[in-house]
């Protein structure tokens, strides 16, 4: 079955950098999460998008702008990078009408701001 | 706010025993759902079982079961027969409606061979 598909598995980048990460979700599901998972974390919501537009945020820095495109698939833009951001970035979809079964999550982004 | 707590912070047994995770959660609605997910070393995010609060019958999946008591606001995960491949991190999770998923903080579980 296809799952949620996450770009790039790892990411270096040093700080003041601009990094981009990519989310393709799972085919026919409308929601799309982004989660920040930090070292020894649980993960803490970013912000979500239903139908290419934004239907919730979370603790997202300003620094930080996402976007869900026509064909579903989202990209989260971090600019100013800092020491802090070294994360790993799950994002999740789900379908709106059945948000109960919970979401299916991807392998994460690790980012590494050095 | 919704808030999940998990208590356990870390725990160990020995393979095939059985081992109980607690959580527990604030809330003032009454649809909800409840989610545990394991987190193994490969940090993948894996849902482990579901449950819906209008629900009164506890949810099961294989050897995972939950004990879901909606008075006392309470779901714990348990886990029979352990299996080394259950090392992982746990999370509970919290859900309203179509609403975020909200995580507790983990607990991590050691199977001792």
């Amino acid at each position: 079955a296809a799952g949620v598909i996450q770009s790039p598995r790892h990411l270096i980048k040093e700080k003041r950098e601009t990094a981009t990460l990519k989310c393709y979700p799972i085919p026919r599901h409308d929601t799309v999460y982004w989660y920040q998972q930090g070292p020894g974390q649980d993960p803490q919501f970013l912000i979500s998008f239903y139908e290419k537009m934004q239907s919730d945020k979370g603790s997202i820095p300003d620094r930080f702008s996402a976007q869900q495109f026509s064909d579903y698939h989202s990209e989260l833009n971090m600019s100013s990078l800092e020491l802090g951001d070294s994360a790993l970035y799950f994002c999740a979809s789900s379908l709106a009408v059945g948000p109960g079964y919970g979401y299916t999550f991807g392998s994460g982004t690790r980012l590494t701001v050095v | 706010a919704q808030t999940v707590t998990q208590s356990q912070p870390e725990m160990s047994v020995q393979e095939a025993e059985t081992v109980t995770l607690s959580c527990t959660y604030d809330t003032s609605e009454n649809n909800y759902y409840l989610f545990w997910y394991k987190q193994p070393p490969s940090r993948q995010m894996i849902l482990v079982i579901r449950q819906e609060a209008y629900k009164q019958q506890n949810a099961t999946e294989n050897r995972f079961s939950v004990n879901f008591q909606k008075a006392a606001k309470s779901f714990s995960l348990k886990i029979s027969d352990s299996q080394l491949g259950d090392t992982a991190m746990y999370f509970c999770a919290f859900m309203k409606g179509d609403d975020k998923i909200i995580f507790g903080k983990g607990t991590r579980l050691h199977i001792l061979p």
